[in-house]
């Protein structure tokens, strides 16, 4: 089964908008860590946002949040005031325990129009 | 602040040749990951190494093995390559006394290109 699921293969969003990517994972472990990557064209994985199983608050990086609703086993990543430059693939991520491997989506292809 | 760096950052090579891809990991952290991305896939591990050992294994090819050395540096070698065989390489590192102990730190990666 699918540990980490985005279903969104591709979204499109206006210069300056805000975008909300999907993405749902499944775990029976009640720690763990979740994480979005940002991968551009020229291949580099970059890493965005973290955010904990017993964090409190969402996790905000600048422009990058995460909407994590745990109940729900959901971890939404939201880019406030699109940008150009954020034209990627991006990717979330779940690991479950420090010592294990994380597992990756099939990732989320964002195309910001001017 | 330092990053992994993987060298080379592209290699071309022939069907039945070997390549060896280094990877340099922050400095103080202990595990390196190794990932190969096929075009429009996502990261697949490989395997990784904590503290020079071995610790996870995942779909790497018996044509493949890999390494850490006592500067914590690590190499994947490849032999008998395949065409099948290009793709984005990457390597991560982390920490597993850092706060965010569960996070990863990825390289830019080698594209390997096989003809």
């Amino acid at each position: 089964a699918q540990k980490i699921t985005q279903t969104q293969p591709g979204m499109f969003v206006q210069e300056k908008e805000a975008v909300t990517l999907d993405c749902t994972y499944d775990t029976s472990d009640p720690s763990y860590g979740l994480f979005w990557y940002k991968q551009p064209s020229s291949g580099e994985m970059i890493f965005l946002i973290y955010q904990g199983s017993y964090d409190q608050q969402n996790a905000t990086e600048g422009r990058y949040s995460l909407n994590f609703q745990k109940a729900r086993k959901s971890a939404n990543l939201v880019i406030s005031a699109s940008q150009l430059g954020d034209s990627a693939m991006y990717f979330c991520a779940m690991r479950e325990d420090p010592l294990l491997i994380p597992t990756f989506g099939r990732g989320t292809s964002l195309i910001v129009h001017p | 602040a330092a990053g992994v760096i993987q060298s080379p950052r592209h290699l071309i090579k022939e069907k039945r040749e070997t390549a060896t891809l280094k990877c340099y990991p922050i400095p103080r952290h202990d595990t390196v990951y190794w990932y190969q991305q096929g075009p429009g896939q996502d990261p697949q591990f490989l395997i990784s190494f904590y503290e020079k050992m071995q610790s996870d294994k995942g779909s790497i090819p018996d044509r493949f093995s890999a390494q850490q050395f006592s500067d914590y540096h690590s190499e994947l070698n490849m032999s008998s390559l395949e065409l099948g065989d290009s793709a984005l390489y990457f390597c991560a590192s982390s920490s597993r006394g850092a706060p965010l102990h569960y996070e990863q730190y990825f390289g830019p990666g080698t594209r390997l290109t096989v003809t």
